[in-house]
């Protein structure tokens, strides 16, 4: 049963960084899927901010992310990472991360395994 | 940046009727258009992907169709367990979501 469990709770304040990690477990070649990281902010909708497709190793990221947020992968413990930057109280959200099966197709895959979630609350 | 449009934002019903869930793209999409579950406090689930392929597991009274730039989700059978937040997600250039469509008990 393939799973993705990602790190716990963080309290950030404004200005600093937050980075939150994903690892893979249950099976399954680590380099054949591509890894997303979705936010919710309260009582809001899903938000794409950016994703790896972990055979090119390079990242994508969302118009709205573009500047602050860097994502990373580690094949040896199958576990990947987000980072935010410069953190305002409008980060204050549950960050997830999401993966799917890479088909070769240059697309995003549809995402079907997610993480538990891990809210990040920005407050001075 | 390709923009979702869902509609409606709210769809009231009663278990047993028919959800039909609207998703309009801001630039066609081909079939790369997904849809996915959430219920509070749980983690998104993938229902339908490329359009109208149901993801493992999913009941066949989900199905999704369209193309382009419009596309249906529906429920043809509401149970007590489908009420929940809908999405619909695009991955043709990079992924965005739509702004979800609430389906709630009447």
């Amino acid at each position: 049963q393939e799973q993705l469990m990602q790190s716990g709770a963080e309290v950030k304040k404004p200005g600093s960084s937050v980075k939150v990690s994903c690892k893979a477990s249950g099976g399954g070649t680590f380099s054949n899927y591509a890894i997303s990281w979705v936010r919710q902010a309260p009582g809001q909708g899903l938000e794409w901010m950016g994703g790896i497709i972990l055979v090119f190793v390079t990242a994508n990221y969302g118009q709205n992310f573009q500047d602050r947020v860097t994502i990373t992968a580690d094949e040896s413990t199958s576990t990947t990472y987000m980072e935010l930057s410069s953190l305002r109280s409008e980060d204050t959200a549950v960050y997830y991360c999401a993966r799917g099966h890479y088909d070769s197709s240059g697309y995003f895959p549809p995402l079907d395994s997610w993480g538990q979630g891990t809210l990040v609350t920005v407050s001075s | 940046e390709i923009v979702l449009t869902q509609s409606p934002a709210t769809l009231s019903l009663s278990p047993g009727e028919r959800a039909t869930l609207s998703c309009r793209a801001s630039q066609s999409v081909s079939r790369y258009l997904a849809w996915y579950q959430q219920k509070p406090g749980q983690a998104p689930r993938l229902l339908i992907y490329d359009a109208s392929n149901r993801a493992t597991g999913i009941p066949a009274r989900f199905s999704g169709s369209g193309s382009g730039t419009d596309f249906t989700l529906t429920i043809s059978s509401l149970e007590p367990e489908d009420f929940a937040v809908y999405y619909c997600q695009q991955r043709s250039h990079w992924l965005s979501f739509g702004g979800g469509t609430k389906v709630e008990i009447k």
